[in-house]
């Protein structure tokens, strides 16, 4: 069985900021792990993924994140926050392999402040 | 290339009523998936179709939920009789075979039932 937990539901940061959004995973396999962004009114767009390559992944729009083992962590990153990325963001775990089911946390909303 | 396409974005019907939606994946991609999200959560699955068969439907509500991809190509989602707890945003996404890991999104069906 796979999980995914993303503590809190909503952050707040300035224009500028470090942007910070927590992911913890449990998955019985080494895992792949996602990180969606999702728009008012529109489907999810893939931000990054974690394939079992390097550790630390960049993505779309500035944002990075750090798959570690030990903390079984994922979290989501980005140096200076911009008023476009208020959105809600969404991190997933699947399993390698074909037909792998994808398993969303419930995601955490990002408010940007001017 | 096009993305995944669905139809129609919002709808509003009365509990008891009938309702469908479709989904047209991007081109090639032979895996289609159909989540359900209620606000304020994550997607969950609810099917997923390898070409034209079934390969999880295991949260499926099969009482009221079904969905065929006849041709392995687009899909249909249907829902009878709707209950108040099927308001929710109902999205399809799709994934190719050589990039198994990565699904791609539409921007979702809205239905509210009243």
């Amino acid at each position: 069985a796979q999980s995914v937990t993303q503590l809190g539901s909503h952050v707040s940061v300035s224009e500028g900021a470090l942007v910070l959004l927590r992911c913890n995973y449990s998955s019985s396999v080494p895992p792949y792990l996602f990180w969606y962004v999702q728009y008012p009114n529109q489907g999810l767009q893939l931000l990054l993924k974690y394939t079992s390559a390097a550790t630390l992944v960049k993505g779309i729009n500035g944002f990075e994140a750090e798959f570690k083992k030990s903390e079984t962590s994922f979290h989501l990153t980005k140096p200076s926050a911009h008023m476009s990325d208020a959105a809600e963001y969404f991190c997933a775990v699947s399993s390698p392999g074909a037909n792998s089911k994808l398993t969303f946390g419930k995601g955490i909303t990002l408010s940007v402040r001017p | 290339e096009a993305g995944v396409a669905q139809s129609p974005r919002y709808k509003i019907i009365e509990k008891r009523q009938s309702v469908a939606f479709w989904c047209n994946p991007i081109s090639g991609h032979a895996t289609l998936y159909w989540y359900q999200q209620i606000l304020g959560q994550g997607p969950k699955l609810l099917i997923q179709f390898q070409n034209n068969g079934v390969v999880d439907d295991s949260q499926l509500p099969k009482d009221r939920f079904s969905a065929e991809r006849l041709k392995g190509v687009d899909s249909t989602l249907k829902i009878q009789p709707a209950k108040l707890e099927d308001s929710a945003v109902y999205l399809c996404a799709s994934s190719s075979s050589v990039i198994q890991e990565t699904q791609y999104f539409g921007p979702g069906t809205r239905l509210l039932v009243l």
